[in-house]
Parts: C-alpha cells; sequence; structure tokens
C-alpha cells in the first residue's frame, strides 16, 4: 500500500517554512525522502532508520515517529531550488516483501 | 562516476510490438527495480530484483517481465504493449531495499498508440 502524503501541493514565497507529512497504515521499518525537479530523475534526499530519528540536509531535516507510523519532511527558509515533488517511500517488511513504496507526492513550488 | 543508464530515453510504438527498455548500472548494487510514474499517482513499483536470478512482483506488475541474469542489468520487457502502459519509467538500484540511498536512472518516456 502506497504511504499517504499531504498536501498535495504548496506553493510558498522565497524564506518561507513548510511541512510535508508522510503516513502509512502499516508499521513503518524506515522512510526514505527523494525530491524530484521537473523532467528529471528523482534524487535522494535522507533516510530515517529508527524512531523519531531526526537528520538534516541543509536547511531540510525530518523526523520519523514508528508509533504512529508517520514521517514529517521540514522545509525551512525556502529557496527557489527546493521546488520540485517530494516523495516519501517506506520499505516493506522483509520475509516475502522487499518493495519499496512511494508515495503519490507533493509538489512544492518556491515563488520568488 | 556512479549511474544508472537507461535506454532508451524516448520510444514511440504500437500496440503489440515488443519492446526492451534496458537498465544498467555501475556500483555493484544487489537490488534493482523498476517504476512507472503517471500523473497523481506518484512512482509505482512493477517489479524487484534481489540478486542475480532473485526477481518479484511489485505493485503494478501486470504486462511486464524483467530478468536479472547479470548483476549490473535489469532489462524491463513488455511482450504485447497496450496504449494504457503509455508512461515515464525509471530504474533504480541500491545496495538494499530498505535503508541505503537509491540512483534513480533518468527515465524513459513510452508512448504506445
Amino acid at each position: 500500500q502506497q504511504p499517504v502524503q499531504s498536501p498535495q501541493a504548496v506553493i510558498l514565497r522565497e524564506g518561507e517554512d513548510a511541512v510535508i507529512n508522510c503516513s502509512s497504515s502499516k508499521a513503518l521499518y524506515s522512510v526514505h525522502w527523494y525530491r524530484q525537479k521537473h523532467g528529471e530523475a528523482p534524487v535522494f534526499l535522507m533516510i530515517l532508520l529508527k524512531g523519531g530519528e531526526q537528520k538534516g540536509h541543509e536547511k531540510i531535516s525530518a523526523s520519523f515517529n514508528e508509533k504512529k507510523q508517520q514521517s514529517s519532511l521540514y522545509l525551512t527558509a525556502s529557496q527557489l531550488s527546493y521546488s520540485g515533488t517530494y516523495f516519501c517511500g517506506t520499505p516493506g517488511s522483509g520475509g516475502s516483501n522487499y518493495k519499496l513504496t512511494f508515495g503519490k507526492g507533493t509538489l512544492l513550488t518556491v515563488n520568488p | 562516476e556512479a549511474q544508472v543508464t537507461q535506454n532508451p530515453r524516448y520510444l514511440i510504438t504500437v500496440t503489440g510490438k515488443k519492446l526492451t527498455v534496458t537498465c544498467s548500472q555501475n556500483m555493484n548494487h544487489e537490488y534493482m527495480s523498476w517504476y512507472r510514474q503517471d500523473p497523481g499517482l506518484g512512482l509505482r513499483q512493477i517489479y524487484y530484483s534481489m540478486n542475480v536470478e532473485v526477481t518479484d512482483k511489485g505493485d503494478v506488475p501486470e504486462g511486464y517481465k524483467v530478468s536479472r541474469k547479470e548483476k549490473r542489468n535489469f532489462p524491463l520487457i513488455l511482450e504485447s504493449p497496450s496504449p494504457n502502459q503509455t508512461s515515464l519509467y525509471f530504474c533504480a538500484s541500491s545496495f538494499s531495499y530498505s535503508n541505503t540511498e537509491a540512483f534513480f536512472g533518468q527515465g524513459t518516456r513510452l508512448t504506445v498508440v
């Protein structure tokens, strides 16, 4: 099952903050985050491996709440270069399920 | 340079004409997979491979075949393409499916008429 992302789209002005959420109906063991710019391939941002773990990349950070089966991506003081579609990915539990399933994406537009 | 290479980048074909999209990675990754991307539906996994000769269905496998005879290559085969397979396709590879970064190819835009 695809994880559910919200919002579907968000428009910001440069310098504003945004939060993108990713939730799953199944237990999460890790969460991946990727960004895809228009016409390009998705590019890795970060992986969160343990419950409660937070990671950051410049002004983009993320948290992972195992109990709530959700993760959030935080974009602080957004820049024009942050525009794109953000995907979260949730791996299967192993055993017979080695899928890596992505959500439908969140389109982020940063305007000057 | 570490990369995943897909070919072709663009392809227009007719219904029923068998085609193969190639994917090759130079990072010695064990896990490879194919996704299709359609507007509003995100990235949906078609097939994946844990290693040579080990493949399994993803979420949307109907109408597709794959093989993994060598570690570096993971071709996607459409035996009898139909218009509903018109889509943007991405190949991806990583060391593991769960806790390592996935590298994506540049994509193949397929149109079936």
